[in-house]
């Protein structure tokens, strides 16, 4: 099993619902990163957590660390189609020379 | 504009044809890696590099070779591709001698046949 699962691995809601991705590590999170990325095209970085109990945002994202559940959630607000595409979480799982990445969340909006 | 570049976007190869993937920064940045993505298994790293002249393995690194030689390059090399080498490959900087926040490159998508 990988070390970072994320769930669900697809999600399709209707314009203007809200959403949640989350992202479970079986190791302890030393930071979690969550990216989108367009179909075929390159990762664009989100948010970082570090701390337990931090939550962070952006426009209709937020995004927030479970430390003791070593988990992460993102939640968007009223989606709208531009949010559509895959989000990946990635985490530094003892390691700060590498990142670990989950297998992605492909959201679908519709119109 | 700060970027990380790759090239060629797209390749067709054939079994045993030695090709490299160029990746190249403008943001001066210290660490530099290599990942495949593909279908079910989400992104995996391939090699790092911490520095120039300083690389080291990721979690895939067989039948892949890399260098450092310049601070901005970091090239993947493949001496003798197979087909299990298609996949969309991505490079990606981050300013620290460390993985976090990553920027990453528009992807080069390999078919090996």
């Amino acid at each position: 099993s990988q070390e970072l699962e994320q769930s669900p691995q697809s999600l399709i809601v209707q314009e203007g619902k809200n959403l949640t991705i989350n992202c479970t590590s079986s190791k302890t999170l030393y930071g979690l990163y969550w990216y989108k990325q367009k179909y075929g095209e390159g990762l664009i970085f989100l948010m970082m957590l570090q701390k337990g109990g931090e939550e962070k945002s952006h426009e209709k994202i937020t995004a927030k660390l479970d430390e003791k559940k070593q988990q992460s959630s993102l939640h968007i607000t009223a989606s709208q189609p531009s949010h559509a595409g895959i989000y990946l979480c990635g985490a530094d799982i003892g390691s700060a020379r590498q990142l670990t990445f989950g297998s992605g969340t492909q959201l679908t909006v519709l119109p | 504009e700060a970027q990380v570049t790759q090239n060629p976007r797209y390749l067709i190869t054939v079994t045993g044809k030695k090709l490299t993937v160029t990746c190249s920064q403008n943001m001066n940045h210290e660490y530099m890696s290599w990942y495949r993505q593909d279908p079910g298994l989400g992104l995996r790293q391939i090699y790092y590099s911490m520095n120039v002249e300083v690389t080291d393995k990721g979690d895939v690194p067989e039948g892949y070779k890399v260098s450092r030689k310049e601070k901005r390059n970091f090239p993947l090399i493949l001496e003798s591709p197979s087909p299990n080498q298609t996949s969309l490959y991505f490079c990606a900087s981050s300013q620290a001698a460390v993985a976090y926040e990553q920027y990453f490159g528009p992807g080069t998508r390999l078919t090996v046949t």
